[in-house]
Protein backbone atom coordinates (compact mmCIF):
# COMPACT_ATOMS: atom_id res chain seq x y z
CA UNK A 1 0.00 0.00 0.00
CA UNK A 2 1.29 3.43 -0.64
CA UNK A 3 2.63 5.43 2.25
CA UNK A 4 3.01 8.93 0.97
CA UNK A 5 1.11 10.58 -1.31
CA UNK A 6 2.16 14.06 -2.45
CA UNK A 7 0.01 17.59 -2.70
CA UNK A 8 0.12 19.36 -5.36
CA UNK A 9 1.03 16.61 -8.49
CA UNK A 10 2.69 19.28 -10.33
CA UNK A 11 3.79 22.73 -9.42
CA UNK A 12 4.77 25.90 -11.22
CA UNK A 13 6.60 28.84 -10.08
CA UNK A 14 8.42 31.60 -10.72
CA UNK A 15 12.64 31.83 -9.94
CA UNK A 16 13.05 33.26 -6.10
CA UNK A 17 9.64 32.36 -4.94
CA UNK A 18 9.32 29.63 -2.73
CA UNK A 19 7.57 26.40 -3.19
CA UNK A 20 5.92 24.35 -0.89
CA UNK A 21 5.02 20.89 -1.10
CA UNK A 22 2.56 18.35 1.16
CA UNK A 23 2.89 14.45 2.50
CA UNK A 24 0.39 12.68 4.11
CA UNK A 25 1.29 9.13 5.06
CA UNK A 26 -1.09 6.25 6.66
CA UNK A 27 0.51 4.47 9.15
CA UNK A 28 2.94 4.81 12.00
CA UNK A 29 6.28 5.87 10.80
CA UNK A 30 10.24 5.66 12.24
CA UNK A 31 11.14 8.51 10.28
CA UNK A 32 9.57 10.17 7.29
CA UNK A 33 12.25 11.40 3.93
CA UNK A 34 11.96 13.55 1.01
CA UNK A 35 14.02 12.44 -2.34
CA UNK A 36 14.51 14.21 -5.46
CA UNK A 37 14.92 13.30 -8.66
CA UNK A 38 15.72 15.04 -12.17
CA UNK A 39 14.30 13.50 -15.16
CA UNK A 40 15.25 10.34 -16.31
CA UNK A 41 17.77 9.99 -12.96
CA UNK A 42 17.84 8.11 -9.94
CA UNK A 43 16.59 9.17 -7.07
CA UNK A 44 18.67 11.77 -4.36
CA UNK A 45 18.15 12.00 -0.94
CA UNK A 46 17.47 15.35 0.33
CA UNK A 47 16.72 15.31 4.12
CA UNK A 48 15.11 12.97 6.92
CA UNK A 49 13.18 13.86 10.03
CA UNK A 50 12.82 11.55 12.81
CA UNK A 51 9.68 11.04 14.47
CA UNK A 52 10.32 12.89 17.51
CA UNK A 53 11.30 15.93 15.39
CA UNK A 54 8.92 18.98 14.19
CA UNK A 55 10.90 20.65 11.72
CA UNK A 56 14.43 20.55 10.30
CA UNK A 57 16.62 22.69 7.92
CA UNK A 58 19.08 21.51 5.45
CA UNK A 59 20.30 24.48 3.23
CA UNK A 60 17.14 26.08 1.64
CA UNK A 61 15.11 23.24 2.37
CA UNK A 62 13.05 23.36 5.35
CA UNK A 63 10.82 19.99 6.07
CA UNK A 64 8.05 19.99 9.10
CA UNK A 65 6.21 16.97 10.65
CA UNK A 66 2.87 16.80 11.95
CA UNK A 67 2.69 12.94 13.04
CA UNK A 68 -1.08 13.93 14.93
CA UNK A 69 -1.89 14.68 11.21
CA UNK A 70 0.21 11.84 9.42
CA UNK A 71 1.91 14.41 7.41
CA UNK A 72 4.58 16.66 6.36
CA UNK A 73 5.44 19.55 4.25
CA UNK A 74 9.09 20.11 2.48
CA UNK A 75 9.77 24.22 1.60
CA UNK A 76 12.18 25.29 -0.79
CA UNK A 77 13.13 28.65 -0.32
CA UNK A 78 14.25 31.30 -2.41
CA UNK A 79 13.93 28.70 -6.06
CA UNK A 80 16.07 28.37 -8.79
CA UNK A 81 15.74 27.14 -12.11
CA UNK A 82 17.95 24.02 -11.10
CA UNK A 83 15.46 22.92 -8.38
CA UNK A 84 13.12 21.79 -11.16
CA UNK A 85 12.41 17.98 -10.63
CA UNK A 86 10.27 15.72 -9.12
CA UNK A 87 10.17 15.14 -5.39
CA UNK A 88 8.95 12.36 -3.40
CA UNK A 89 8.48 11.53 0.34
CA UNK A 90 8.67 7.89 1.57
CA UNK A 91 8.55 6.24 5.08
CA UNK A 92 9.33 3.10 6.35
CA UNK A 93 6.02 1.15 7.50
CA UNK A 94 6.18 0.41 11.19
CA UNK A 95 9.16 -0.68 13.34
CA UNK A 96 11.84 -3.43 11.61
CA UNK A 97 10.62 -2.71 8.20
CA UNK A 98 13.37 -2.21 5.52
CA UNK A 99 10.37 -1.19 3.11
CA UNK A 100 10.92 2.08 2.01
CA UNK A 101 7.03 3.35 0.52
CA UNK A 102 7.03 6.47 -1.75
CA UNK A 103 4.02 8.81 -2.89
CA UNK A 104 3.58 9.49 -6.35
CA UNK A 105 5.81 12.71 -6.27
CA UNK A 106 5.18 16.02 -6.97
CA UNK A 107 6.88 17.78 -9.89
CA UNK A 108 8.21 20.67 -9.76
CA UNK A 109 8.76 23.68 -12.57
CA UNK A 110 10.65 26.74 -11.80
CA UNK A 111 10.78 29.19 -14.61
CA UNK A 112 13.97 31.60 -14.95
CA UNK B 1 28.62 8.08 1.48
CA UNK B 2 27.53 4.96 -0.60
CA UNK B 3 27.52 4.73 -4.86
CA UNK B 4 25.68 2.34 -6.38
CA UNK B 5 26.23 1.58 -10.04
CA UNK B 6 24.01 0.15 -12.36
CA UNK B 7 24.41 -0.74 -15.85
CA UNK B 8 23.06 -0.72 -18.45
CA UNK B 9 21.54 2.97 -18.76
CA UNK B 10 19.64 1.66 -21.11
CA UNK B 11 18.38 -1.55 -23.05
CA UNK B 12 16.00 -2.40 -25.65
CA UNK B 13 14.50 -6.19 -25.70
CA UNK B 14 12.47 -8.35 -27.61
CA UNK B 15 9.02 -9.88 -26.00
CA UNK B 16 10.37 -13.30 -24.52
CA UNK B 17 13.79 -12.82 -24.41
CA UNK B 18 16.09 -12.85 -21.35
CA UNK B 19 17.03 -10.32 -18.80
CA UNK B 20 20.09 -9.47 -16.20
CA UNK B 21 20.38 -5.98 -14.73
CA UNK B 22 23.30 -5.49 -12.30
CA UNK B 23 23.58 -3.24 -9.51
CA UNK B 24 26.78 -3.04 -7.37
CA UNK B 25 27.44 -1.02 -4.18
CA UNK B 26 30.71 0.93 -3.31
CA UNK B 27 31.32 2.50 0.42
CA UNK B 28 29.51 0.27 2.65
CA UNK B 29 29.51 -3.16 3.94
CA UNK B 30 26.52 -5.40 4.92
CA UNK B 31 24.25 -3.25 2.76
CA UNK B 32 20.57 -3.58 2.40
CA UNK B 33 19.81 -3.69 -1.28
CA UNK B 34 16.57 -3.06 -3.30
CA UNK B 35 15.35 -3.35 -6.80
CA UNK B 36 12.45 -0.97 -7.23
CA UNK B 37 10.29 0.02 -10.90
CA UNK B 38 9.09 3.43 -11.84
CA UNK B 39 6.21 3.77 -14.61
CA UNK B 40 6.16 7.14 -16.53
CA UNK B 41 5.34 9.92 -14.27
CA UNK B 42 4.64 7.37 -11.45
CA UNK B 43 6.44 6.75 -8.22
CA UNK B 44 8.39 3.69 -7.03
CA UNK B 45 7.12 0.19 -6.72
CA UNK B 46 9.35 -1.84 -4.37
CA UNK B 47 10.07 -5.36 -6.42
CA UNK B 48 12.72 -7.33 -4.09
CA UNK B 49 14.99 -5.93 -1.25
CA UNK B 50 17.63 -8.04 0.55
CA UNK B 51 19.37 -7.87 4.07
CA UNK B 52 22.24 -10.23 3.05
CA UNK B 53 23.94 -12.76 0.64
CA UNK B 54 21.44 -15.19 -0.46
CA UNK B 55 18.07 -13.39 0.82
CA UNK B 56 15.89 -12.06 -1.21
CA UNK B 57 11.98 -10.56 -0.36
CA UNK B 58 9.85 -10.21 -3.19
CA UNK B 59 7.06 -7.37 -2.74
CA UNK B 60 4.98 -8.31 -6.03
CA UNK B 61 4.70 -11.38 -7.73
CA UNK B 62 6.05 -10.88 -11.08
CA UNK B 63 7.62 -12.19 -14.24
CA UNK B 64 11.52 -11.29 -12.52
CA UNK B 65 13.44 -12.55 -9.85
CA UNK B 66 16.67 -11.18 -8.23
CA UNK B 67 19.38 -12.87 -6.92
CA UNK B 68 22.24 -11.80 -4.25
CA UNK B 69 25.74 -13.44 -4.68
CA UNK B 70 27.90 -11.22 -3.05
CA UNK B 71 27.56 -9.03 -0.54
CA UNK B 72 27.48 -5.90 -2.50
CA UNK B 73 26.10 -7.09 -5.76
CA UNK B 74 22.50 -7.30 -6.89
CA UNK B 75 21.27 -8.84 -10.07
CA UNK B 76 17.79 -8.62 -11.44
CA UNK B 77 16.27 -11.36 -14.22
CA UNK B 78 13.85 -12.35 -16.08
CA UNK B 79 13.66 -15.66 -18.15
CA UNK B 80 11.13 -14.72 -20.23
CA UNK B 81 10.16 -10.42 -20.34
CA UNK B 82 6.88 -8.89 -21.26
CA UNK B 83 5.59 -5.87 -22.45
CA UNK B 84 4.16 -4.70 -19.23
CA UNK B 85 7.89 -5.29 -18.07
CA UNK B 86 8.80 -1.48 -19.50
CA UNK B 87 9.88 0.58 -16.94
CA UNK B 88 12.79 2.55 -15.49
CA UNK B 89 14.44 0.34 -12.74
CA UNK B 90 16.59 1.26 -9.93
CA UNK B 91 18.65 0.21 -7.44
CA UNK B 92 19.09 1.05 -4.70
CA UNK B 93 21.32 0.69 -0.99
CA UNK B 94 21.15 1.41 2.27
CA UNK B 95 23.04 0.83 6.33
CA UNK B 96 21.46 0.19 9.20
CA UNK B 97 19.59 -2.79 10.98
CA UNK B 98 17.95 -1.84 13.45
CA UNK B 99 16.84 1.21 11.95
CA UNK B 100 17.21 1.78 7.91
CA UNK B 101 17.27 5.35 7.40
CA UNK B 102 18.17 7.13 3.87
CA UNK B 103 18.52 4.71 0.71
CA UNK B 104 20.95 5.56 -1.82
CA UNK B 105 20.00 5.39 -5.68
CA UNK B 106 21.83 4.40 -8.64
CA UNK B 107 20.87 6.19 -11.62
CA UNK B 108 18.61 3.42 -13.32
CA UNK B 109 18.48 1.47 -16.22
CA UNK B 110 15.62 2.42 -18.62
CA UNK B 111 14.03 -0.92 -20.35
CA UNK B 112 11.97 -0.76 -23.51
CA UNK B 113 10.54 -3.98 -24.36
CA UNK B 114 9.08 -4.44 -27.68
Amino acid sequence: SQQGEEDPQALSIQEGENATMNCSYKTSINNLQWYRQNSGRGLVHLILIRSNEREKHSGRLRVTLDTSKKSSSLLITASRAADTASYFCAAYSGAGSYQLTFGKGTKLSVIP
Amino acid sequence: SQTIHQWPATLVQPVGSPLSLECTVEGTSNPNLYWYRQAAGRGLQLLFYSVGIGQISSEVPQNLSASRPQDRQFILSSKKLLLSDSGFYLCASSSGRAMPNEQFFGPGTRLTVL
